[in-house]
């Protein structure tokens, strides 16, 4: 099972914002990733974040870590139908091992 | 430059059979990860090699190997096939070991009759 928990969907409207939340569990973990699935391909990483900021931010793109409560989120800025995809929440723990949480599927509505 | 590229892309096998499975890496990486996705238990870790080496291994029984060559290329390898082990089978390279930019390529999907 995972250790990296998100809620499983999300639908927004075109234009609007977008926040995919994620908790973790692991105190320890080095980095935090957000990839993205779209149907029939692997997984494209989008951004991540190391675990010593708290605030990442690329273009439409915004990552905020709450190390306290093991809480990050992604923010997409102006969400555009070719957003619309599974986007995972993934950590690294200090052993290199990758646990990613279920993911969340976004729908945008024109 | 040319992506992570996995073969075959589709496979269908039945129980009891064995499966190889490859991956040829972004050119000059080093590093190359497999994954395992089902919808019931999600993305799961199954293994890394970094210069023909396992450096780190996932909670999966002995039946799933790997093994990485000198070009970097991997293969994966489950023998007794078992139902459960229909998935698709991700991997990903990276320049070197445990860097946070992994690339993936499309996956395996492997279908267990």
């Amino acid at each position: 099972g995972e250790d990296v928990e998100q809620s499983l969907f999300l639908s927004v409207r075109e234009g609007d914002s977008s926040v995919i939340n994620c908790t973790y569990t692991d105190s320890s973990s080095t980095y935090l990733y957000w990839y993205k699935q779209e149907p029939g391909a692997g997984l494209q990483l989008l951004t991540y974040i190391f675990s010593n900021m708290d605030m990442k931010q690329d273009q439409r793109l915004t990552v905020l870590l709450n190390k306290k409560d093991k809480h990050l989120s992604l923010r997409i800025a102006d969400t555009q139908t070719g957003d619309s995809a599974i986007y995972f929440c993934a950590e690294k723990g200090t052993n290199n091992d990758m646990r990613f949480g279920a993911g969340t599927r976004l729908t945008v509505k024109p | 430059k040319a992506g992570v590229t996995q073969t075959p892309r589709y496979l269908i096998k039945t129980r009891g059979q064995q499966v190889t499975l490859s991956c040829s890496p972004i050119s000059g990486h080093r590093s190359v990860s497999w994954y395992q996705q089902t919808p019931g238990q999600g993305l799961q870790f199954l293994f890394e090699y970094f210069s023909e080496t396992q450096r780190n291994k996932g909670n999966f029984p002995g039946r799933f190997s790997g093994r990485q060559f000198s070009n970097s290329r991997s293969e994966m390898n489950v023998s007794t096939l078992e139902l459960g082990d229909s998935a698709l089978y991700l991997c990903a390279s990276s320049l070197v070991q445990g860097v946070e930019t992994q690339y993936f390529g499309p996956g395996t999907r492997l279908l267990v009759l």
